[in-house]
């Protein structure tokens, strides 16, 4: 079972340009994380939001989340083609025991 | 830096046969987590141990699968006989909670084995 569900499903832009996916879950959550995965590759986490927190920054990346509308979103800024991968969100829901669960991801892809 | 070790990295078998992998997280780390991963979707938790033992296995197709992590270091994933449908990549992730900060469980995972079922 999947909690989060990403939007777009995949996303096609120019090296230079702004990036944001969007994640939507249903449960009430501790945190919720985003990571990357290369094609073929094991996921990387990219960054943690808590709860309590509204928007947190990490070099080009910036995630918000909205507790209210169970939601969440991932900016990267200034694309560079290195940044073409799979990104998922994932979140740890109260009472869960450390469970992570993720969603079916966004597709990215930066032309050069 | 430390990683994950999986294996093996490929494996292609075919249907009815059994097939078994293995992982070996990072030292220390209590928790262990299986995931499977279909081509063009999300990981789906098929196992979590803490320690040796099993936490939630909710998701696993227990008549033909089993997890085991017996002296709660490295762990074995096991299907028998293997289907069409479990051509996936398998991912087993590990973490230690706190270690990124209290009560966060950032997951560090390992490179994952894809498997092939003809």
């Amino acid at each position: 079972s999947q909690q989060g569900e990403e939007d777009p499903q995949a996303l096609s832009i120019q090296e230079g340009e702004n990036a944001t996916m969007n994640c939507s879950y249903k449960t009430s959550i501790n945190n919720l994380q985003w990571y990357r995965q290369n094609s073929g590759r094991g996921l990387v986490h990219l960054i943690l939001i808590r709860s309590n927190e509204r928007e947190k920054h990490s070099g080009r990346l910036r995630v918000t989340l909205d507790t209210s509308k169970k939601s969440s979103s991932l900016l990267i800024t200034a694309s560079r083609a290195a940044d073409t991968a799979s990104y998922f969100c994932a979140t740890d829901a109260v009472g869960g025991y450390n469970k992570l669960i993720f969603g079916a991801g966004t597709r990215l892809a930066v032309h050069p | 830096e430390a990683e994950v070790a999986q294996s093996p990295r490929y494996k292609i078998t075919e249907k009815s046969q059994a097939v078994a992998f293995w992982c070996d997280p990072i030292s220390g780390h209590a928790t262990l987590y299986w995931y499977r991963q279909i081509l063009g979707q999300g990981p789906e938790l098929l196992v979590q141990f803490q320690d040796e033992s099993v936490v939630d296995d909710s998701q696993l197709p227990k008549d033909r699968f089993s997890a085991e992590r017996l002296k709660g270091v490295d762990s074995t994933l096991k299907i028998q006989p293997a289907e069409l449908g479990d051509s996936a990549m398998y991912l087993c992730a590990s973490t230690s909670r706190g270690e990124r900060g209290s009560g966060a469980n950032v997951l560090t995972f390992g490179a994952g084995s894809r498997l092939t079922v003809l």
